[in-house]
């Protein structure tokens, strides 16, 4: 079952940075926080993933607070390309356990 | 990042036809696949597990008999819709786990098939 919230919708300007937040007050200390996109009607793209420190990849940076009950994907530079559905994930990794999908968060980006 | 071929990207099947959508690794091996089912603006639902070799783990709700899945090998998963009716138009979407590491285990998906029964 999904253990995570998000905001439905966002917008953001294009060029600018885009904050999607993901509330998990929940989390085990085991689970990992990932994130997935999914533009219409194609499959989700993985994007990134973290356990309690902050990463960053050439997609996204995650910061994770240090109580680890939230998080934050950053997307530095949005581009028009950028708009679509993002996915917050908690999950233990490793193990074969399901991927359970929330509701997401649909980010626009405006020219 | 890994490659997942899901085929076809679309099919339209008349009422009590069956329906077999692929999904295949390309570049890696793949013990574990899921497949998910999408309607229209709603998130993805997780339909079933499918491991190589064994059975696959249906999610509660979600009927074995009508959505039979075959994982005969580490590259390739099969759902089969069988006696498709309209209702069972939807959005379907495999994906396969891909383990390299501790911590860096990730999920990649295929494209997704719309399926659409008449």
């Amino acid at each position: 079952d999904a253990k995570t919230t998000q905001p439905p919708s966002m917008d953001c300007a294009e060029g600018r940075a885009a904050n999607l937040p993901c509330n998990h007050s929940t989390i085990s200390g085991n689970e990992y926080v990932y994130w997935y996109r999914q533009i219409h009607s194609q499959g989700p793209q993985y994007i990134i993933h973290g356990l309690k420190n902050n990463e960053t990849n050439e997609m996204a940076s995650l910061i994770i607070t240090e109580d680890r009950k939230s998080s934050t994907l950053i997307l530095p530079h949005a581009t028009l390309r950028d708009t679509a559905v993002y996915y917050c994930i908690v999950r233990v990794a490793n193990t074969g356990n399901q991927f359970y999908f929330g509701t997401g968060t649909s980010l626009t980006v405006i020219p | 990042g890994a490659v997942v071929s899901q085929h076809p990207s679309w099919v339209i099947c008349k009422s009590g036809t069956s329906v077999k959508i692929e999904c295949r690794s390309l570049d890696f091996q793949a013990t574990t696949m899921f497949w998910y089912r999408q309607f229209p603006k709603q998130s993805l639902m997780l339909m079933a597990t499918s491991n190589e070799g064994s059975k696959a783990t249906y999610e509660q709700g979600v009927e074995k008999d009508k959505f039979l899945i075959n994982h005969a090998s580490l590259t390739l998963s099969t759902l089969t819709v069988t006696s498709a009716h309209p209702e069972d138009s939807s959005f379907y979407i495999c994906s396969a786990r891909v383990d390299r590491g501790l911590t860096n285990e990730k999920l990649f998906f295929g494209s997704g098939t719309q399926l659409s029964v008449l």
